[in-house]
C-alpha cells in the first residue's frame, strides 16, 4: 500500500498525559499537513511541512503541541498533558509538488481524552 | 463568517434522484478547488477537481463561479453508496487550504 499511513488508529489517553503520533506520507510527496477533524466539522489545518521544514502553524497549535519532520519523510505529531478538548480525530496528509494538487490524507488518529 | 461555507443539510434523497450541492467562499484569491467525500469515521478521500470551464466524471459534474465565488456538485442518478459527508475544499495557494464543514447525503431506497 503506497498511501499515506498514520498510527495509531485510535489512542485513549487520561487527563495531562503526553501522546504521540506518526505519519508516514507518500514516499515522493515532499508536502505534509496535520489537520484536526472534530464532530460535524471539516478538517482544520494545524500545521505544514516542504520536506523537513515546518512551514506554518496554525494558531490552533498551542505550545502543548508539537510536530516534527526529522528527515524530511515520517512525521510526528505530539501533544503534552492532554486535556479533554484535544479530543479529536488527527488527520495527516500529503500532498505532490504539481501546481493544483490535491491532498492524499491516512485514515487518522482518533483520540480520546478522558 | 468562516471562509468556506456550505449547506451542512442533510439531504435526504431516494435512490434515483438527482441532487445539488452548494459552496461559497470569501477569498477571491482563492486559486483551486476540490470536492472531497468523508463516510462516516472515514478519512477524506478526492472525489474531484472543480475547473473553471466546469467538469464532469460518470454522474458527477462540479462547477465554479467565480465572479459569485462559488462551486457546486451535482449528482444524477443517486445510489445508496453515494450517501456520506460531502466536503468543499478551496486552495489559497500554497499550504492554505480551506475545507468546508460538509454536507451530509442520505440516498434512501
Amino acid at each position: 500500500d503506497t498511501g499515506v499511513s498514520q498510527n495509531p488508529r485510535h489512542k485513549i489517553t487520561k487527563r495531562g498525559q503526553n501522546v504521540t503520533f506518526r505519519c508516514d506520507p507518500i514516499s515522493e510527496h515532499n508536502r505534509l499537513y496535520w489537520y484536526r477533524q472534530t464532530l460535524g466539522q471539516g478538517p482544520e489545518f494545524l500545521t505544514y511541512f516542504q520536506n523537513e521544514a515546518q512551514l506554518e502553524k496554525s494558531r490552533l497549535l498551542s505550545d502543548r503541541f508539537s510536530a516534527e519532520r526529522p528527515k524530511g519523510s515520517f512525521s510526528t505529531l505530539e501533544i503534552q498533558r492532554t486535556e479533554q478538548g484535544d479530543s479529536a480525530m488527527y488527520l495527516c496528509a500529503s500532498e505532490g509538488d504539481g501546481y493544483n494538487s490535491p491532498l492524499h490524507f491516512g485514515n487518522g488518529t482518533r483520540l480520546t481524552v478522558t | 463568517r468562516k471562509e468556506v461555507e456550505q449547506d451542512p443539510g442533510p439531504f435526504n434523497v431516494p435512490e434515483g434522484a438527482t441532487v445539488a450541492f452548494n459552496c461559497t467562499y470569501s477569498n477571491s484569491a482563492s486559486q483551486s478547488f476540490f470536492w472531497y467525500r468523508q463516510d462516516c469515521r472515514k478519512e477524506p478521500k478526492l472525489l474531484m477537481s472543480v475547473y473553471s470551464s466546469g467538469n464532469e466524471d460518470g454522474r458527477f459534474t462540479a462547477q465554479l463561479n467565480r465572479a459569485s465565488q462559488y462551486i457546486s456538485l451535482l449528482i444524477r442518478d443517486s445510489k445508496l453508496s453515494d450517501s456520506a459527508t460531502y466536503l468543499c475544499v478551496v486552495n489559497r495557494g500554497g499550504f492554505k487550504t480551506i475545507f468546508g464543514a460538509g454536507t451530509r447525503l442520505f440516498v434512501k431506497a
